[in-house]
């Protein structure tokens, strides 16, 4: 079936450095992308979203960036903290008419070496 | 903090017991989903509720697992006959738009 996949399960980067999280989807009908960082033993957190409308979108410290030709997404973390080291997640959703039931990826483990 | 809340957060039951988890999503949101999470991988969707309706359940979700939101606010998961391949991470989703908040998951070990 439709998967989301990512490709380097794990990524070292020293503090204070650029990182770049890559994601591969296989869905062109998904309209809608997520991030979500996730610390251990804790439950997903909400990084940044996209829609398939835009090809970058930027918070605080972070950028996606949606390439929908090659299917690909990518996380930008900029000045890399400690509190950065954490296992990140894709995620996409297919419109759905409302129920936005999210397809994730295995995750990248994201280690900032201080 | 998320503002959704999942309780217990850690249950350690032996194989054939009966469990139960509840999920108390941020007040507004009127969805509500459930997803598995196993070790090194990301979350599976289990099911979803739009209010008190559930609307669609993954075909994870064996016979022996039911969910309810009997007043559209909290949920409730339930495992009957617990099995050692049911251990893992439940996760609650709440969300009122696109965008899904978890909570903290509960963490089920069965021995």
């Amino acid at each position: 079936g439709e998967s989301v996949g990512l490709h380097l399960p794990t990524l070292s980067v020293q503090e204070g450095d650029n990182s770049i999280i890559n994601c591969a989807y296989s869905n062109s009908a998904s309209d809608y992308f997520i991030w979500y960082k996730q610390e251990s033993g804790k439950g997903p957190q909400f990084i940044i979203d996209i829609r398939s409308n835009m090809d970058k979108r930027q918070g605080q410290r972070v950028t996606v960036l949606l390439n929908k030709t090659v299917k690909h997404l990518s996380l930008q973390i900029a000045a890399t903290q400690p509190g950065d080291s954490a296992v990140y997640f894709c995620a996409e959703d297919l419109p759905n008419f409302g129920n936005e039931k999210l397809t994730f990826g295995t995750g990248t483990r994201l280690t900032i070496i201080p | 903090d998320t503002g959704v809340s999942q309780d217990p957060r850690h249950k350690i039951t032996k194989r054939g017991q009966n469990v139960t988890f509840r999920c108390d999503p941020i007040s507004e949101h009127n969805r509500l989903y459930w997803y598995r999470q196993t070790l090194g991988q990301g979350p599976e969707f289990l099911t979803y509720f739009q209010n008190e309706a559930q609307l669609e359940k993954s075909r994870l979700l064996s016979d022996r697992f039911s969910a309810e939101r009997p007043k559209g606010s909290f949920s409730t998961l339930e495992i009957q006959r617990t099995e050692q391949g049911d251990s893992a991470m439940y996760l609650c989703a709440s969300t009122s738009a696109d965008t899904q908040y978890f909570g903290p998951g509960t963490r089920l070990t069965v021995l």
